[in-house]
Formats: C-alpha cells, structure tokens, sequence
C-alpha cells in the first residue's frame, strides 16, 4: 500500500528554522497537507495544496514541494510550535487519503 | 460557520457494533466528499473511509473493509459510519472530514468521538 514517509523527530532552538520532510512517489501528482497536533488537541491545518496557508495561520508556517518530496518550513521557531505535525495526501487516484507517520518538533 | 460534530462514541465489547454520526453545517454539504480518519491513542493519523459527494462511491481502507460502511444523508447533512465485528485495535478517536469535491481548498475537520473496544 501507499506510504508517505517522515522523519520520527526534528529539533530546532527557538527563532531557527525547522525544515519537515514527506516523501512519497504519488506527490508529483496529489496536493500534500500539513497538519499541527498538540497534545489532547485535534489536528489543525497549517498548510493545503502544497503551500496555501489557511486564514489565521501564521506567516512562518510555508509549504514546498520538489518531486517526490514536499516540504513543510516553520521560519523563526516560536515555543508553541512544539506539536506533532504530519503530512497528508492522496494515493495514485486521488481518492483514498494517506498520511505520514508524523513527526514531532522539539523547541529546545 | 462551519461546524462538523461528531457522536456516537463510547464503549463496546469486542465483535459488538457501533454507529457514529456527523452533523455538518455552515457549507453545501453535498459539494463536499467526506471522510473518516482514526487516531488510536499515542498513534498517528490513519485514513479510514470515503464517501462522494452523491453517496454513490464509497473507499475503505483494508483494515477495516467488510466491518465497516461509511453512508451519507444530504437531505440531513449528515454522514455516518456504521462499525461491526469491532475489535480492540479499533479503539481510536473518530474524525470526519470534508475535501470540496470541484476546488481544492483547506478541508474542514471536527472535534472527533473516542470508541473504545474493550472487554
């Protein structure tokens, strides 16, 4: 079955830059979604189509995407970007969704 | 507004049958495909089922194909996933969703509904 794929953890210091991977070889046909999850909390989208931001997502939340590889970058890492965050898209045929396995962000 | 709201969580036994519902508002139900996603407890996020916007397609993912049946009722803006055979590794928070069929814009997510499988 489709797989996206995440590294388990990435750890940035406070206003640096934290860069999360998602490959998957169906991402240079389907849109990739980003989603922050806190403890307790359902998930929130931080990112659609790749690199939209929804209303009231802050501007150092941006999306990237190269080949089978899209890109999720938080500029100036603020404490309360520690979260759970993964990576959502859909398979060859667009229909079934799939999600990566998620990655925790660590503020140091 | 847009408001998806989940119920029907709760406790069951193993094998026994559960049916969730989702109450949506503030968007034309009925241009929007609807999902389902899980999240077991300390887990990730795992797709579950679709359905289209008439109802008409329905996808599951193999872990839960032939126990559970995702429906739609556009005339009560409500979608449902009804849940047999359920076993202990279905315990999970329940989410629905909703991708508009046409544009591609931010889906819309609910609060989610804890089942819980368990003897």
């Amino acid at each position: 079955s489709y797989e996206l794929t995440q590294p388990p953890s990435v750890s940035v210091s406070p206003g640096q830059t934290a860069r999360i991977t998602c490959s998957g070889d169906a991402l240079p046909k389907q849109y990739a979604y980003w989603y922050q999850q806190k403890p307790g909390q359902a998930p929130v989208l931080v990112i659609y189509k790749d690199s939209e931001r929804p209303s009231g997502i802050p501007e150092r939340f941006s999306g990237s995407s190269s080949g089978t590889t899209v890109t999720l970058t938080i500029s100036g890492v603020q404490a309360e970007d520690e979260a759970d965050y993964y990576c959502q898209s859909a398979d060859s045929s667009g229909t079934c969704w799939v999600f990566g396995g998620g990655t925790k962000l660590t503020v140091l | 507004e847009v408001q998806l709201v989940e119920s029907g969580g709760g406790v069951v036994q193993p094998g026994g049958s559960l049916r969730l519902s989702c109450a949506a508002s503030g968007f034309t139900f009925d241009d929007y495909a609807m999902h389902w996603v899980r999240q077991a407890p300390g887990k990730g996020l795992e797709w579950v089922s679709l359905i289209s916007g008439d109802g008409g397609s329905t996808y599951y993912a193999d872990s839960v194909k032939g126990r559970f049946t995702i429906s739609r009722d556009n005339s009560k803006n409500s979608l449902y996933l009804q849940m047999n055979s359920l076993r202990t590794e279905d315990t999970a928070l329940y989410y629905c969703a909703a991708l508009h069929i046409v544009v591609v814009t931010a889906p819309y997510w609910g609060q989610g509904t804890l089942v819980t499988v368990s003897s």
